[in-house]
């Protein structure tokens, strides 16, 4: 079974600073999908960035861009230019390709790390 | 653009009440999810349905019942709350692209004392 892990329950970050947060998985597959979800206290979810593990380019969004280690099995998420709206709850999340072993598409979710923003 | 829809927003029970946690989505997916967010656990998969018509256990089934009543519909039921089922209830969907994310609900603040 896939699992996927945030070693950092809690990080803080100076306001305009880059932040780092890390998520390792394990997994025997070698098609699958990447993704950080952003929760803030109103409890939304809210995607960031994803990434295709057949994709070698790292996915960038804006502000937002992931070092994406294949072989390491690491998909660390970069906040560039922090801003007081990124404060929350950080999730990575690992799915399979879908029907591969029979999945139907669903995530599998880190604990999370909880993201601080100093002003 | 309503998305995906989840009520109530907000439920307190008392042990072995039951209710039903109702979702629905206008996006047209075919896949849709029901998971519970614990401290310190994060998200972790209850229920879910590939299609209309068919539903599947996740991870934590245990206490839980789910309707697939439409390809819009998907709902959550506890027939016997306890107290270990409080917990926040996130319902989502899929689109039917290899690269799809999951779109959430704003989720179910249930308290079972």
């Amino acid at each position: 079974a896939q699992t996927v892990t945030q070693s950092q329950p809690e990080m803080s970050v100076q306001e305009a600073e880059t932040v780092t947060l890390s998520c390792t998985y394990d997994t025997s597959e070698s098609d699958y999908y990447l993704f950080w979800y952003k929760q803030p206290p109103s409890r939304q979810m809210i995607l960031v960035i994803r990434q295709e593990a057949y994709k070698q380019q790292n996915a960038t969004e804006n502000r937002f861009s992931v070092n994406f280690q294949k072989a390491a099995k690491s998909f660390s998420l970069k906040i560039s230019d922090s801003q007081l709206g990124d404060a929350a709850m950080y999730f990575c999340a690992y799915r399979s390709a879908p029907n591969y072993g029979g999945s139907q598409g669903n995530l599998i979710f880190g604990k999370g790390t909880k993201l601080s923003v100093k002003p | 653009n309503a998305g995906v829809t989840q009520t109530p927003k907000f439920q307190v029970l008392k042990t072995g009440q039951s209710m039903t946690l109702q979702c629905a989505q206008d996006m047209n997916h075919n896949s849709m999810y029901w998971y519970r967010q614990d401290p310190g656990m994060g998200l972790r998969l209850i229920y879910y349905s590939a299609s209309e018509g068919t539903t599947d256990k996740g991870e934590v089934p245990n206490g839980y019942n789910v309707s697939r009543l439409n390809k819009r519909e998907f709902s959550l039921r506890l027939e016997s709350a306890a107290p270990s089922q409080t917990s926040v209830y996130f319902c989502a969907s899929r689109g039917p692209t290899r690269n799809s994310p999951l779109h959430f609900g704003n989720g179910t603040r249930l308290t079972v004392t």
